[in-house]
């Protein structure tokens, strides 16, 4: 099984409606990291969380918030989708500063 | 704030032929670290190669190595003997260490092609 599992894979969703995606781990790491990923720009960090208790906005954060419901579960919300935010979305996690981080496999969302 | 720059947006390589992908970064860190991440067609984001800043050794895995110069904050990831299943999306990466910041600062990626 995945180590990192992100749901669902693909999803596809009206303007204005609310949207959650969420990841799980096993890996046992307290860091957690919600990325968007968009043709051209490579990944930018939405939010991240470094225990159950830690949430950080990260550069572009605007109109997403995050749950961090369990030490292995971290979730995304777009409160009311517009299509720019249409992009590839990665869950990671790490252990411990300046070690790799570790991707789930990416949900693939399009907001029409 | 860090940067990363590729600025290579696309290469192009014949297999079993050696290419060497570009990677600057700006900080003003002394500690950190950087990485190399793959992302194949499958999209998932692999871990090719990561340094030290620390350390003046190149690191190397198998066909991967960087050429790591601290002075001009450069850092290049050489593939040796390329393969079909090297095509993929190539990302730098870069995390400071120390503090309470331990993101990761990613390039905007180099498109490989390895073609037979």
């Amino acid at each position: 099984d995945a180590d990192v599992t992100q749901t669902p894979r693909n999803r596809i969703t009206k303007t204005g409606k609310r949207i959650m995606l969420e990841c799980s781990q096993t890996k046992g790491h307290d860091r957690m990291y919600w990325y968007r990923q968009d043709p051209g720009l490579g990944l930018r960090l939405i939010y991240y969380s470094f225990d159950v208790k830690d949430i950080n906005k990260g550069e572009i954060s605007d109109g997403y918030s995050v749950s961090r419901q369990a030490q292995a579960k971290f979730s995304l919300s777009l409160e009311s989708a517009i299509p720019n935010q249409t992009a590839l979305y990665f869950c990671a996690t790490s252990d411990s500063p300046g070690y790799e981080q570790y991707f789930g496999p990416g949900t693939r969302l399009t907001v029409t | 704030a860090q940067t990363v720059t590729q600025s290579q947006p696309e290469m192009s390589v014949q297999e079993a032929e050696t290419v060497t992908l570009s990677c600057t970064y700006d900080t003003s860190e002394n500690n950190y670290y950087l990485f190399w991440y793959k992302q194949p067609p499958s999209r998932q984001m692999i871990l090719v190669i990561r340094q030290e800043a620390y350390k003046q050794q190149n690191a190397t895995e198998n066909r991967f190595s960087v050429n790591f110069q601290k002075a001009a904050k450069s850092f290049s990831l050489k593939i040796s003997d390329s393969q079909l299943g090297d095509t993929a999306m190539y990302f730098c990466a870069f995390t400071r260490y120390g503090g309470s910041n331990y993101k990761l600062t990613f390039g905007k990626g180099t498109l490989l092609t390895v073609n037979p």
